[in-house]
């Protein structure tokens, strides 16, 4: 059965560091791996989308890289700002097959970037 | 719409009564998914429709809840009977075929007195 693991559950950091949020998954035979950011009560915002055969995906400030032998992701954010306050969630379709569609989320690391 | 649109935003209902939760995906998508999201959870997969067809509802809890999508664009998540555990926030995503990009709507917070 996949699980998927985000560490730390909360962060906060002052304006201006670089910070790593953390993805483990306990079947590496997965299709891809995406990252969601999610502000309170609002849904979720697709960040990246790593398939199985990359390595990395960066999308401005942020960079998603891929591990799939040891079962984590991590998403690098540069710079940070107030503005990425919100949780930042990591989902893996499951049954590692892209024919399910069906994603399975961490529970999230709520980031709080001070100004 | 440009996004995934869901109504109402909030709902609050008394124990024991059944309620509707809309959603309208973004137009030409065929894929579309219902998600339940506990408070400090990540979602939960509930049900997938490709067009009008519900290929899996693996994901509902219970024989309570019912999901349709009958012309293969809105769908409508029902729940028989509300107990207060169905207090959640339900999200619907749709993408433009299996294998694409989520996205999701802001979702419906349900209150179960």
């Amino acid at each position: 059965k996949q699980e998927v693991t985000q560490i730390p559950a909360a962060l906060s950091v002052p304006e201006g560091e670089n910070l790593v949020l953390n993805c483990s998954f306990t079947d590496s035979a997965i299709y891809n791996l995406q990252w969601f950011r999610q502000d309170p009560g609002k849904g979720l915002t697709s960040l990246l989308l790593i398939q199985s055969s990359q390595r990395e995906q960066t999308s401005g400030r942020l960079n998603a890289s891929l591990d799939k032998s040891s079962g984590r992701s991590t998403l690098y954010i540069a710079a940070s700002q107030p503005g990425d306050s919100a949780t930042y969630l990591c989902a893996v379709p499951l049954h590692g097959s892209s024919n399910t569609g069906k994603l399975i989320f961490g529970q999230g690391t709520t980031l709080q970037v001070k100004p | 719409g440009a996004g995934v649109s869901q109504s109402p935003r909030y709902k609050v209902a008394k124990r024991g009564q059944d309620v509707a939760l809309r959603c309208d995906p973004i137009s030409g998508h065929v894929s579309l998914f219902w998600y339940q999201q506990a408070l400090g959870q990540g979602p939960e997969f509930l049900t997938y429709f490709q067009n009008e067809a519900q290929l899996d509802k693996s994901g509902l809890p219970s024989d309570r809840f019912f999901a349709e999508r009958p012309e293969g664009s809105v769908s409508t998540l029902k729940i028989q009977r509300t107990q207060q555990e169905d207090s959640a926030v339900y999200l619907c995503a749709s993408s433009l075929v299996l294998g694409q990009p989520q996205h999701f709507g802001d979702g419906t917070r349900l209150s179960i007195l």
